[in-house]
């Protein structure tokens, strides 16, 4: 079975520092993984998303994310954080043998503090 | 337009009512899906949509039915519900049930069973 782990629950930053949100993933054969976020009563939206080739994906928002196939992870980052970044995140898997459904992490709940 | 539109924002409804949710998209995309978010949760997915056949059922219970009208069109029609089916009910959409495209969200409806 597939599944997708954020191990946590919040991140804080400070504005203009670094960011990094991890996710962990777990599927057999080869993954396609995503990023979305979601503001307060929205839908989600995509940011970035990983099939192959370079193991770093450049996204919306100034986002990117790094896939390393040997620790299973696609964490999310952001070299300089804003506090509009502030938002749930969450990572997301879809693979062949999972029948193609988009299984989601817990989320992330990101607050960056000016 | 690459907008997923979903109506109503809010429903507040009793046990014994009946409705339906309204979720349009005009992207050509052939995959429609439904998911239940509940607050500070991850989405999960309830049913997909594919060249608007039913192609997954997520065991979800009867007095949810879904109906897929044309291929714009995806509803939910909700019958004698129960206060822990309130929730975010989220539409989306993507070019393909297979593959690694992305999927676009709705706002949601949010949804309160009294």
């Amino acid at each position: 079975a597939q599944s997708v782990a954020q191990p946590e629950d919040q991140v804080n930053v400070a504005e203009g520092n670094p960011l990094t949100v991890k996710c962990t993933y777990s599927v057999s054969g080869n993954p396609y993984l995503f990023w979305y976020v979601q503001y307060p009563n929205r839908g989600l939206q995509f940011l970035l998303k990983y099939i192959t080739g370079d193991n770093l994906v450049k996204g919306s928002y100034g986002f990117e994310a790094e896939f390393n196939k040997s620790q299973t992870s696609f964490h999310l980052k952001k070299p300089s954080a804003l506090v509009s970044d502030s938002a749930l995140y969450f990572c997301a898997v879809r693979a062949p043998r999972g029948g193609f459904k988009t299984i989601f992490g817990a989320g992330t709940r990101l607050f960056v503090k000016a | 337009d690459t907008e997923v539109t979903q109506t109503p924002k809010h429903l507040v409804m009793g046990m014994t009512n009946k409705k339906s949710l309204k979720c349009e998209q005009h992207m050509g995309h052939r995959a429609m899906y439904w998911y239940k978010q509940k607050a500070k949760k991850p989405p999960e997915l309830m049913f997909v949509y594919s060249y608007e056949k039913l192609s997954i059922n997520e065991s979800v219970p009867s007095r949810f039915s879904p109906e897929c009208p044309n291929s714009s069109l995806l509803n939910l029609h909700l019958h004698a519900l129960q206060p822990e089916d309130s929730a975010l009910y989220l539409c989306a959409s993507s070019q393909e049930v297979t593959g690694n495209e992305k999927l676009f969200f709705g706002s949601g409806t949010q949804l309160s069973v009294l």
